[in-house]
Order: C-alpha cells, then sequence, then structure tokens
C-alpha cells in the first residue's frame, strides 16, 4: 500500500527558530513530490515540488530535499516567522499511477511570536 | 488565468438530499482530479479525467457519488443522498500533461457539511 508518514504530527516554536518537518513514503518509483501548504479551512497551496531527478528545491526561506533511496523528505524552513503557521503536506506522484497523489496528514505548525 | 476556481465554497445541507459542486480548471489543463480531505487527514483520490473521459475512480467514490467533465472543460461532482460521512472538503485540481512535469494546482475547495 502506497502511504506517506510525516513526522512530527504538530510542532510548536518560537519565533525565529530554524526547523525541520519530515516526511517518509513507502515508493521508491516516484515521478516526483510536493510540499504544500494549508491554512485552516482552506485549500492547498503548492511550496516546492521536487522532480525525481532532483534531489533538493529552495524557495526563499524554504528547501526541501529528497532522498528516494530512503524514501525520505524533509522540509526546512530557515527563521520561522508567526506567518508560516499552517499545516504543511507532503504528497508523492507513483511512478505506477501518476495522477493520483498521496498524501500524508501532515504536519501542523505554530509559530509563536 | 486565475487558477482552478471551485463553488460553492461551503455548501450546508440536510441528511438524505443530493449537492452538486462544480470546479473550472485552469484553461488548457486538459486533466482535471476530485480529492476528499476529512479534518486532520490528507486528502484522497477520488477521480480524474483526461479531457472529457472519466480515467479512473477510487474505491472511495460509491454509487452515489457521480462525476462528470462535458465537454473537457468544466466538472461537477454530485452527490446523492448525502450521508453525515460525506462531511468533508471537495478539493478539485487540474494539470498539464506532459512527460517533462505532472503539476497538480488545486482550488480553494467546497466545504460540505450535511446535517
Amino acid at each position: 500500500k502506497q502511504e506517506v508518514t510525516q513526522i512530527p504530527a504538530a510542532l510548536s516554536v518560537p519565533e525565529g527558530e530554524n526547523l525541520v518537518l519530515n516526511c517518509s513514503f513507502t515508493d521508491s518509483a516516484i515521478y516526483n513530490l510536493q510540499w504544500f501548504r494549508q491554512d485552516p479551512g482552506k485549500g492547498l497551496t503548492s511550496l516546492l515540488l521536487i522532480q525525481s531527478s532532483q534531489r533538493e528545491q529552495t524557495s526563499g526561506r524554504l528547501n526541501a530535499s529528497l532522498d528516494k533511496s530512503s524514501g525520505r523528505s524533509t522540509l526546512y524552513i530557515a527563521a520561522s516567522q508567526p506567518g508560516d503557521s499552517a499545516t504543511y503536506l507532503c504528497a508523492f506522484l507513483p511512478m505506477d499511477s501518476s495522477y493520483k497523489l498521496i498524501f500524508g496528514s501532515g504536519t501542523r505548525l505554530l509559530v509563536r511570536p | 488565468d486565475t487558477g482552478v476556481s471551485q463553488n460553492p465554497r461551503h455548501k450546508i445541507t440536510k441528511r438524505g438530499q443530493n449537492v452538486t459542486f462544480r470546479c473550472d480548471p485552469i484553461s488548457e489543463h486538459n486533466r482535471l482530479y476530485w480529492y476528499r480531505q476529512t479534518l486532520g487527514q490528507g486528502p484522497e483520490f477520488l477521480t480524474y479525467f483526461q479531457n472529457e473521459a472519466q480515467l479512473e475512480k477510487s474505491r472511495l467514490l460509491s454509487d452515489r457519488f457521480s462525476a462528470e467533465r462535458p465537454k473537457g472543460s468544466f466538472s461537477t461532482l454530485e452527490i446523492q443522498r448525502t450521508e453525515q460521512g460525506d462531511s468533508a472538503m471537495y478539493l478539485c485540481a487540474s494539470s498539464l500533461q506532459s512527460v517533462a512535469k505532472n503539476i497538480q494546482y488545486f482550488g480553494a475547495g467546497t466545504r460540505l457539511s450535511v446535517l
């Protein structure tokens, strides 16, 4: 069964901290992996997409890495801000069904002022 | 291009009623997807279309659910005889099928509450 596990499920940090969110997935044959942000009651905003051939992607204070051999991805957030408070979802697109994103349950992040 | 648009944003209905949601994809995107997200969980795939053809349906899509994409443009998702367990966020996404990339862009979702 194709699954994504995200650890921790919830995280509370003071403003300014650097933090790492973890994602593990069961399928090494992936098309790509995405990190999304979701604010309460809202839709999904794509943050970073890593193609299967890539090791990492960066956007501003965000950096995502991909290790297919170990089935892991991490999202690094530098100098966290209260506006970063949201749920962060990891999802991969399997090679054998490259239409169906497989999502984790997310990490709920709270950045305290 | 204003992104993926979903209507309505919120729907409250009584158990047993029928509801219909609409999704307008990004223009020229040939693939359209429906996902369902319950509280505290990640989205789960329901179905997808390539142009007007519905190519895959999840086992989550019971016979009370039907999706259409006439003319390969907008899509509708209908739920008949709603049950309280249908309460969830229904997300639509679209993409342009390509060899190089396959990026799904999501709408803001329709939140359904069945009383």
